[in-house]
């Protein structure tokens, strides 16, 4: 089945110790979005890309950066994590820049000690 | 700051009943709405979305839409336990790179035996 992969499901970082995570899609969606959602709080968007083009949110931490080497693949790359940074983290697609829904990846739970 | 707004709950229907969510959203611009269904520790997964005024129905759901009162509604009929989750609501923006979702907080439901 076409679908948003994200891995791991799971992952434990150090507290200012650089992670990475990943999201896969075999929709072929032009739009692919990064959330941040924290326990009994609303999924927070982090940035988007359409293709090639970045589009950070204006609140979004430097600390948080964002790759999409092709159409396929995009990663979540955060610098020096802090434990306000724990929480689940959620990829998203979409077909096109318009009112198309956005379909979201099982997420990735970070934890930091 | 746009604004979307849904009572927390929890909502608890007996097995069988009808659900009522409800939610409404404060940029009268917005032109498509969605609902997410969220178990415990997971990720969103897509429901229904409405773009016009009126209902939608698709099985046991049903969407209600009124961009007159900025109000829009989910109708789970026949409830069952397993349609026991957090409900989020999502509005849409039309941005430069792609569509932007802002997002309740989303409501509690409960379905009891």
């Amino acid at each position: 089945d076409a679908m948003v992969i994200q891995n791991p499901r799971y992952q434990v970082t150090q507290f200012g110790k650089p992670v990475t995570l990943s999201c896969s899609q075999t929709l072929n969606h032009n739009v692919m979005y990064w959330y941040q959602q924290k326990s009994s709080q609303a999924p927070k968007l982090l940035f988007h890309y359409y293709d090639k083009d970045f589009n950070n949110e204006a609140d979004t931490p430097d600390n948080f950066q964002s790759r999409r080497p092709n159409t396929s693949f995009c990663f979540l790359d955060i610098r020096s994590p802090g434990l306000g940074d724990a929480a689940m983290y959620l990829c998203a697609t979409s077909r096109e820049r318009n009112y198309q829904p956005q379909h979201f990846g099982d997420g990735t739970r970070l934890s930091i000690l | 700051q746009k604004e979307v707004e849904q009572n927390s709950g929890p909502l608890s229907v007996p097995e069988g009943a009808i659900a009522s969510l409800n939610c409404t959203y404060s940029d009268r611009g917005s032109q498509s709405f969605f609902w997410y269904r969220q178990y415990s520790g997971k990720s969103p997964e897509l429901i229904m979305f409405i773009y016009s005024n009126g209902d939608k129905e698709d099985g046991r759901f049903t969407a209600q839409l009124n961009k007159a009162s900025q109000y829009v509604s989910l109708l789970i009929r026949d409830s069952q336990p397993s349609d026991s989750a957090t409900y989020l609501c999502a509005v849409n923006e039309v941005t430069g790179g792609g569509n932007k979702l802002t997002f309740g907080t989303g409501t509690q439901l409960k379905v009891e035996l």
